[in-house]
C-alpha cells in the first residue's frame, strides 16, 4: 500500500522569508500524481500544486514550487516570500494513475507565519 | 455551480444515536469519497464509490455505511455513534478514472458525547 510521510508536524517562518515543507512517499508504481493541499482555519481543502510523476520539471505556482525527486521518492514544497495568509495546515497527497480512486494523505504540517 | 455540498456543517450526537451525513455534487462526477480528519492523522479514507450502485471500503470503514443510488448523492451513515467517531468528515468527488482532480466539500464537524 502507498504511504505518505510528512516528518514535520509544525513549522514556522517569518513573513517574507522562505520555508520548505518535506514529504516522502512509498510506492511501487511508476505513474502517479503528487499534491500539496492547504487547509486554512476555514477547514476548506485547497489544492496548492500538483506534480505528475512522468514530468521531470518541477511544478511551480506563483510563490509555491516543489522539489520532486522521483528516485528518492521525495516531494517538498517551497513557499517563497511567505505571507500571513499562508498560515495553515499543509497536506501532501498521492494518487496513482490508471484508475485508482484513492487519494492518500500525509499527516500534515502546521505552518505558522510570524509578522 | 455549487460543487460538493455537505450537510450539516456541525453536529453533536449522543453515544448510540444514528445519523446520516449528506453529500451532494452537481458536477456529474463518477467518483465520490468520504474521509475523516483527526488531529495528527491527516485524512483517512472511509468509503468510496466509482459510480452509482458501486461502493467499496477504504482504510477505516468500521462503524460507517454508505450507498450510492444516484450519481449526485453519496450519504454516509453512522448506525450507532461512538465517541471514537468524533472527527471532521470530508466528502470529495472527481470526474473519474484517469482524472485526478478532486473537489472537496467544506466538511462536517461531528462530536459524539
Amino acid at each position: 500500500a502507498q504511504t505518505v510521510t510528512q516528518s514535520q508536524p509544525e513549522m514556522s517562518v517569518q513573513e517574507a522569508e522562505t520555508v520548505t515543507l518535506s514529504c516522502t512517499y512509498d510506492t511501487s508504481e511508476s505513474d502517479y500524481y503528487l499534491f500539496w493541499y492547504k487547509q486554512p482555519p476555514s477547514r476548506q481543502m485547497i489544492l496548492v500544486i500538483r506534480q505528475e510523476a512522468y514530468k521531470q520539471q518541477n511544478a511551480t505556482e506563483n510563490r509555491f514550487s516543489v522539489n520532486f525527486q522521483k528516485a528518492a521518492k521525495s516531494f517538498s514544497l517551497k513557499i517563497s516570500d511567505s505571507q500571513l495568509g499562508d498560515a495553515a495546515m499543509y497536506f501532501c497527497a498521492y494518487i496513482s494513475q490508471g484508475g485508482s480512486e484513492k487519494l492518500v494523505f500525509g499527516k500534515g504540517t502546521k505552518l505558522t507565519v510570524n509578522p | 455551480n455549487a460543487g460538493v455540498t455537505q450537510t450539516p456543517k456541525f453536529q453533536v450526537l449522543k453515544t448510540g444515536q444514528s445519523m446520516t451525513l449528506q453529500c451532494a455534487q452537481d458536477m456529474n462526477h463518477e467518483y465520490m469519497s468520504w474521509y475523516r480528519q483527526d488531529p495528527g492523522m491527516g485524512l483517512r479514507l472511509i468509503h468510496y464509490s466509482v459510480g452509482a450502485g458501486i461502493t467499496d471500503q477504504g482504510e477505516v470503514p468500521n462503524g460507517y455505511n454508505v450507498s450510492r443510488s444516484t450519481t449526485e448523492d453519496f450519504p454516509l451513515r453512522l448506525l450507532s455513534a461512538a465517541p471514537s467517531q468524533t472527527s471532521v468528515y470530508f466528502c470529495a468527488s472527481s470526474r473519474g478514472s484517469y482524472t485526478v482532480f478532486y473537489t472537496f466539500g467544506s466538511g462536517t464537524r461531528l462530536t459524539v458525547v
